[in-house]
């Protein structure tokens, strides 16, 4: 049973535009929310956050946009770089697990065309 | 300097055999996490630890065992090893509440 999904498994954007990285999780007891990106053969790497108290949470060119009542985040990147391609996992948490242990959605492969 | 380190990068090893992974974080950060990423490339955690507790997935086969000799240090032990067991094992750390930050991982492949 996936908590959180990813249902676009990959994503093509040109160079300069918007991309849009979608994610929906089905466990309203989550309530700390993240995005890592991959590239290959490295270890995920930490993007962004945003608590279930925010609806919204902008760096540099990373934004993650959060809402509850819908059970969705996304993640924009404006401008879209090259450099950004990579796999873009989305994650989630509770605060009850105590140790914050994150559930992750299956990742969608970014593609920026130059 | 690496954040987040694991050794070995790729583990070859035949079935019914023992491993260990090693893990080290030089962020000083209080709890430690073993993830694995199977086939489908599903990320799914394993074991959180902190010099409090370990919280173990119940989906993880009693065969794994994480060992943490220190706060930097938080290792995986696998015995008799299975053909299932192949996949990439990440380290991870972060203080409670934060952000987690991944070790490059281990590729284990059982033959």
């Amino acid at each position: 049973d996936q908590q959180v999904k990813q249902n676009s498994p990959s994503l093509s954007v040109q160079e300069g535009r918007i991309s849009i990285l979608n994610c929906d999780y089905t466990n309203s007891m989550f309530d700390y929310f993240l995005w890592y990106k991959k590239y290959p053969a490295e270890g995920p790497t930490f993007l962004i956050s945003i608590s279930s108290i925010k609806d919204k949470n902008e760096d540099g060119r990373f934004t993650v946009f959060l809402n509850k009542s819908a059970k969705h985040l996304s993640l924009h990147i404006v401008p879209s770089q090259p450099g950004d391609s990579a796999v873009y996992f989305c994650a989630a948490s509770f605060s009850g697990a105590g140790s914050y242990q994150l559930t992750f959605g299956k990742g969608t492969k970014l593609s920026v065309i130059p | 300097d690496t954040a987040v380190s694991q050794t070995p990068k790729y583990l070859v090893t035949q079935m019914g055999n023992d491993k260990s992974i090693k893990c080290e974080q030089n962020l000083g950060h209080d709890t430690m996490y073993w993830y694995k990423q199977d086939s489908k490339k599903f990320l799914k955690i394993m074991f959180s630890y902190n010099n409090k507790e370990l919280i173990i997935n119940e989906t993880v086969p009693n065969r794994f065992s994480p060992k943490s000799p220190d706060k930097a240090h938080l290792n995986l032990h696998i015995n008799s090893l299975e053909l299932g067991d192949s996949a990439v094992y990440f380290c991870a750390s972060s203080r409670i509440g934060e952000g987690q930050y991944f070790g490059p991982g281990t590729r284990l492949t059982v033959t």
